[in-house]
């Protein structure tokens, strides 16, 4: 079942913060954070795991309840090269089986 | 660095017909994906599989098919395309690399597809 995120979209102006929610139904291994810009793949920020480790991007930061099964997304004082559809994914179990959210596009306005 | 490729950036079928998609990654990674990307749906898994000649059925698995016969390699198949597969397809790797695990996916550019 494909995690829930929120919000859908969001506009900001360069240097505000924004914060991306993720939320599944199901018990999670880890989380994982990708970002997409328009016309290009996937590429991985971030991944949280059960437990507490991180592993992932230096500007951006990101929590993970494990009790809730939630997750957020933290990207303070946005750039430019912030804007694009970010996307979470759920690990339910340690299987690198990925569960992709909808996305949440960003775009960030000068 | 890894790299993922990916047969064709753009693909234009018609209906009816078998449709072959092929993906190359050159990390020596054991796990491979399938997904397919529709614009509000995110990424939704096709097929994926763990090892050479081993395939699982991801969420929406119904009109594909799939071939790993060598490790870099996994081909995504369409048996008998329809306008319903009109869609982006991504493909992606992950797995030991160079000795440790690699957490993060690799995805490859992507294959456009257009079925006429």
């Amino acid at each position: 079942q494909q995690p829930v995120q929120s919000p859908q979209a969001v506009i900001l102006r360069e240097g505000e913060d924004a914060v991306i929610n993720c939320s599944s139904s199901k018990a999670l291994y880890s989380v994982h954070w990708y970002r997409q810009k328009h016309g290009e793949a996937p590429v991985f920020l971030m991944i949280l795991l059960k437990g507490g480790e991180q592993k992932g991007h230096e500007k951006i930061s990101a929590s993970f309840n494990e009790k809730k099964q939630q997750s957020s997304l933290y990207l303070t004082a946005s750039q430019l090269s912030y804007s694009g559809t970010y996307f979470c994914g759920t690990e339910p179990n340690r299987d690198d089986k990925i569960i992709f959210g909808k996305g949440t596009r960003l775009h960030i306005l000068p | 660095d890894v790299k993922v490729t990916q047969s064709s950036r753009y693909l234009v079928k018609r209906t009816g017909e078998k449709v072959f998609l092929e993906c190359v990654q050159d990390m020596d990674h054991e796990n491979m994906f399938w997904y397919r990307q529709d614009p509000g749906l995110g990424l939704r898994l096709i097929y994926f599989s763990y090892d050479v000649k081993m395939k699982e059925k991801g969420d929406i698995p119904e009109g594909y098919s799939v071939s790993r016969e060598k490790k870099e390699r996994f081909s995504l198949i369409l048996e008998s395309a329809s306008t319903n597969q009109t869609s982006m397809y991504l493909c992606a790797s992950t797995g030991l690399a160079g000795g440790s695990r690699s957490v993060e996916q690799f995805f490859g550019p992507g294959t456009r597809l257009t079925v006429l």
